[in-house]
C-alpha cells in the first residue's frame, strides 16, 4: 500500500506570492490533515478535511486555506506569502471514521522557503 | 497556557543501551497519545500509541508508559540501535476530533 504522497518536495517562493501544495492520502483513507513544522514552533495543526469538508481548523490566518477532492486528495494554499511561512508542511491521512483514536500517517512533507 | 512539552531536548545513548524519552502534558482531558519518530528529511513515522485507559503498551523493542496522575508519558526503546537516531515526538488528542497537539521533540543520538 502506497503511503502519503506530497508534491512538490521543495518550493522556493518570494514574499507576496502564493503557493499550492498537494497531498494524496493512503488509499482508502478519507481524512487529510495538514500541519506546519518549524524549528521554533514544532508541529502545528492547520486543518483537517473529510469528505470534501473542512472538519477542524487550527489557529492560522485566513491566508492558509485548503480543499479536498472527491478522491480524498487534498491541496493547501497559502496566499500573500510571508517570510515566516517558511516551514515544512506535512500532510497526514487517517481512515476518517471520526473516532478520536485514529492514527495519523504522515507524508515526507513539502519544504517551503520564502525569500 | 496548556502545552505538550518534553523534559529533554537531546539524548545520547550508547548502542545497545535502553533509551527513555519523556513527555509531559497538561490537559487532563487528553485521552489518546501517539509517539512519532522523525528522521532527517522525512515525515513523522508512527511508532506506538496508547489510550488513556491503559498504563502501558508494548511494541517491538518499544514500550510506552502513561501516568495520568502526573500527566506524564514516556517512550522506552530497548537495545537502542544506530537506526533509532532521530527526533521523537509525543502527540496528544484533546477531544478535538482528529487534531493532535505535538511536543517540541527530543533528538536521540545513538553512539556506536
Amino acid at each position: 500500500k502506497a503511503g502519503v504522497t506530497q508534491t512538490p518536495r521543495y518550493l522556493i517562493k518570494t514574499r507576496g506570492q502564493q503557493v499550492t501544495l498537494s497531498c494524496s492520502p493512503i488509499s482508502g483513507h478519507r481524512s487529510v490533515s495538514w500541519y506546519q513544522q518549524t524549528p521554533g514552533q514544532g508541529l502545528q495543526f492547520l486543518f483537517e478535511y473529510f469528505s470534501e469538508t473542512q472538519r477542524n481548523k487550527g489557529n492560522f490566518p485566513g491566508r492558509f486555506s485548503g480543499r479536498q477532492f472527491s478522491n480524498s486528495r487534498s491541496e493547501m494554499n497559502v496566499s500573500t506569502l510571508e517570510l515566516g511561512d517558511s516551514a515544512l508542511y506535512l500532510c497526514a491521512s487517517s481512515s476518517g471514521t471520526g473516532h478520536r483514536e485514529e492514527k495519523l500517517f504522515f507524508g515526507s512533507g513539502t519544504q517551503l522557503s520564502v525569500l | 497556557g496548556e502545552s505538550v512539552g518534553l523534559h529533554l531536548p537531546t539524548l545520547s545513548v550508547q548502542e545497545g543501551d535502553n533509551s527513555i524519552i519523556n513527555c509531559a502534558y497538561s490537559n487532563s482531558a487528553s485521552d489518546y497519545f501517539i509517539w512519532y519518530k522523525q528522521e532527517s528529511g522525512k515525515g513523522p513515522q508512527f511508532i506506538i500509541d496508547i489510550r488513556s485507559n491503559m498504563d502501558k503498551r508494548q511494541g517491538q523493542r518499544v514500550t510506552v508508559l502513561l501516568n495520568k496522575t502526573v500527566k506524564h508519558l514516556s517512550l522506552q526503546i530497548a537495545a537502542t540501535q544506530p537506526g533509532d537516531s532521530a527526533v521523537y515526538f509525543c502527540a496528544e488528542n484533546r477531544h478535538t476530533g482528529n487534531q493532535f497537539y505535538f511536543g517540541t521533540g527530543t533528538s536521540l543520538t545513538v553512539i556506536p
